[in-house]
């Protein structure tokens, strides 16, 4: 089976903090995802990788970056946590194409 | 950007009744159309993955149809069942670089 962990369940940050989230996949999957749910507003793309070292931005990467130094992992990253970054973080990983992606347990994050 | 919209946002049934949901898309550089459930405390897992135009996939109850000259795909729930309750979310694939993005979903919920 796919396995996608993504390093906490929960977390609490203060402002300002700089916060990384971390996920990882174990099926040699090229693509892998970082979404943030909202109420009312579903998965919205913060950052794509496609390969490693390969990033591109998606539709809300304003405060965030990420790093893909190796294929397994992805990583994103708060430069500078605030409380409109409070929110469910969803990472995800697929093969290259057509292919389902897998999901990670998702990591709620509350920004005092 | 990919503008995934769906609708309903929220949808309650009796139990047995028959329901369906409609994503749309945009049809240009279109690669492949993924429904997911995701139920509450879970991760979201794929349904059904389409990628050609009338496409049609059936998993138990649940079915799915596809028109990519049009942008839209239909998902189906028939029967209902109180287990079916769940946000159904669909996305898209697509771009030069194979990005995913999402719709808001459709909360399901079925009434005993």
């Amino acid at each position: 089976d796919v396995k996608v962990t993504q390093s906490s369940r929960y977390l609490v940050k203060r402002t300002g903090e700089k916060v990384f989230l971390e996920c990882v996949q174990d099926m040699d999957h090229e693509n892998m995802f970082w979404y943030r749910q909202d109420p009312g507003l579903g998965l919205r793309l913060i950052y794509f990788s496609y390969d490693v070292k390969m990033k591109e931005k998606g539709d809300i990467p304003e405060g965030y970056s990420v790093s893909r130094e190796k294929k397994e992992r992805f990583s994103l990253i708060l430069e500078s946590a605030s409380t409109n970054q409070t929110s469910m973080y969803l990472c995800a990983s697929s093969l290259f194409g057509r292919a389902e992606a897998f999901f990670g347990q998702g990591t709620r994050l509350t920004v005092v | 950007i990919l503008n995934v919209e769906q609708s309903p946002q929220s949808l309650h049934v009796q139990e047995g009744d028959s329901t369906n949901f409609t994503c749309s898309f945009p049809s240009s550089n279109f690669y492949a159309l993924h429904w997911y459930r995701w139920e509450t405390a879970k991760s979201p897992e794929a349904l059904f993955v389409m990628t050609l135009n009338g496409d049609e996939k059936k998993k138990g109850r649940i079915s799915a149809t596809l028109n990519t000259k049009e942008g839209y795909s239909y998902l189906y729930i028939k029967g209902s069942q109180p287990e079916d309750s769940a946000t159904y979310l669909c996305a898209s694939r697509g771009g030069n670089n194979n990005d995913m993005r999402f719709g808001a979903g459709t909360r399901l919920t079925v009434k005993p």
